[in-house]
Parts: structure tokens; C-alpha cells; sequence
């Protein structure tokens, strides 16, 4: 069983490149999320989803889409990226109760250049 | 605004020397109030829920505790292999509703 599984795992980008980060989750999970986490500031959310189709603005939406076609996939793109937006990219699903836990991938780190 | 504050920031611990962490919240209408442990490199993983204040869960070395206002990870005689940062996050019925509110963890540090 995977889990929540994040494509790639390391990526380097000039700035102004764009580039989406994949994630699948296989547990049926309504919910899913797109943290980024830097030092000190722990996760931060960028957008989720609440289903199939659906999407919202987390905390820190700047500079970032995202699209839920399907239910088990959550893709996160970066149309231009800035050097600010070096850091690791978390993806995470959940039932979509709200007192039932998230599970999370192992994480993409990317630098932007 | 839904806040998740953890203290302290690092905790240098002996094998053996039990200690506490701290995560106080402010979230409207808690749902629930979960604990995560991080090691390097990887993602979170998922420890307890809590549901109410005066609850309790246990998992080895770890008990996690809740109050109305904040919750505790009481880890009792570690070994080094709890070296790791221990996040908490909290899901509410307003601002937090539908995600996961997190504190920026604490990074335990457990020497032999």
C-alpha cells in the first residue's frame, strides 16, 4: 500500500521556469493538501481540495495552482518560479472528517535559482 | 484567526531524562488536536488525535495529553531513537475547517 506518493523528489529550477509537482494518493481519501515547509516556520498551507473537481486557497496561495481532475491525484504548479518558493513541498490526503488524521508523502525539495 | 503555537523551539535531552512539549491553541470550534512526529528528510508522521480536554493517548515512551486551551507530549525516559521534531496541528468548524492548522514543532534532540 503507498500512500501518498510525490513526483519528483528534487528538483532545481532557474527562476521564471515553471514546473508541476504530482502527487497520488491510493487510500480513496476525499481531502488533499499542498504544504510547503520552511526552517522555523513550519507547514504552511498552499491550496487543498475538498473533492474530485474542487479547489481552495490555503494560507499561501501566491504564485502557485493547482488542479484535482481526479480524485486520487492533486497537481501543484509553478508558472514562474521566484527564489522564494525554494523549499520543501509536502502533499497530504484525509478521509475529509474533520477529526480524522492526514497522511502525508515524503516530501519534494526544490531549489529555484 | 486559527493559531497553533509550540514551545519550546529545541529540546536537548539525556537518554532517560523525561520532559514535556507544549502546544497551546487558539482554534475556533476544535475538531481535533493531532501530533505528528517529523525525522529528517521525510514527511510527518501521523502519532495521535485528541477529541476533547481530559483525554488521553499513549503510544510507548509517548502520552499525549489535552486541555481546553493547550495540549502537552509528555515523552518519559527517552531513548535516542525519539530524536525527532514533533509537530501539532489543529482542524476547527471556522477558519480551520476542512484543514490542518500547524505549529512550527520542536526539535528534540536526545543524546546517550
Amino acid at each position: 500500500n503507498a500512500g501518498v506518493t510525490q513526483t519528483p523528489k528534487f528538483r532545481v529550477l532557474k527562476t521564471g521556469q515553471s514546473m508541476t509537482l504530482l502527487c497520488a494518493q491510493d487510500m480513496n481519501h476525499e481531502y488533499m493538501y499542498w504544504y510547503r515547509q520552511d526552517p522555523g516556520m513550519g507547514l504552511r498551507l498552499i491550496h487543498y481540495s475538498v473533492g474530485e473537481g474542487t479547489t481552495a486557497k490555503g494560507e499561501v496561495p501566491d504564485g502557485y495552482n493547482v488542479s484535482r481532475l481526479k480524485k486520487q491525484n492533486f497537481l501543484l504548479g509553478l508558472e514562474s518560479a521566484a527564489p522564494s518558493q525554494t523549499s520543501v513541498y509536502f502533499c497530504a490526503s484525509s478521509e475529509g472528517h474533520q477529526n480524522t488524521e492526514a497522511f502525508f508523502g515524503q516530501g519534494t525539495r526544490l531549489t529555484v535559482v | 484567526e486559527d493559531q497553533v503555537t509550540q514551545s519550546p523551539e529545541a529540546l536537548r535531552l539525556q537518554e532517560g531524562e523525561s520532559s514535556s512539549l507544549n502546544c497551546s491553541y487558539t482554534v475556533s470550534g476544535l475538531r481535533g488536536l493531532f501530533w505528528y512526529r517529523q525525522d529528517p528528510g521525510k514527511g510527518p508522521e501521523f502519532l495521535f488525535t485528541l477529541y476533547s480536554a481530559g483525554e488521553e493517548k499513549e503510544k510507548e515512551r509517548l502520552k499525549a495529553t489535552l486541555t481546553k486551551k493547550e495540549s502537552f507530549l509528555h515523552i518519559t525516559a527517552p531513548k535516542p531513537e525519539d530524536s525527532a521534531t514533533y509537530l501539532c496541528a489543529g482542524t476547527g468548524t471556522t477558519d480551520s475547517w476542512g484543514k490542518f492548522q500547524f505549529g512550527a514543532g520542536t526539535q528534540v534532540v536526545v543524546t546517550p
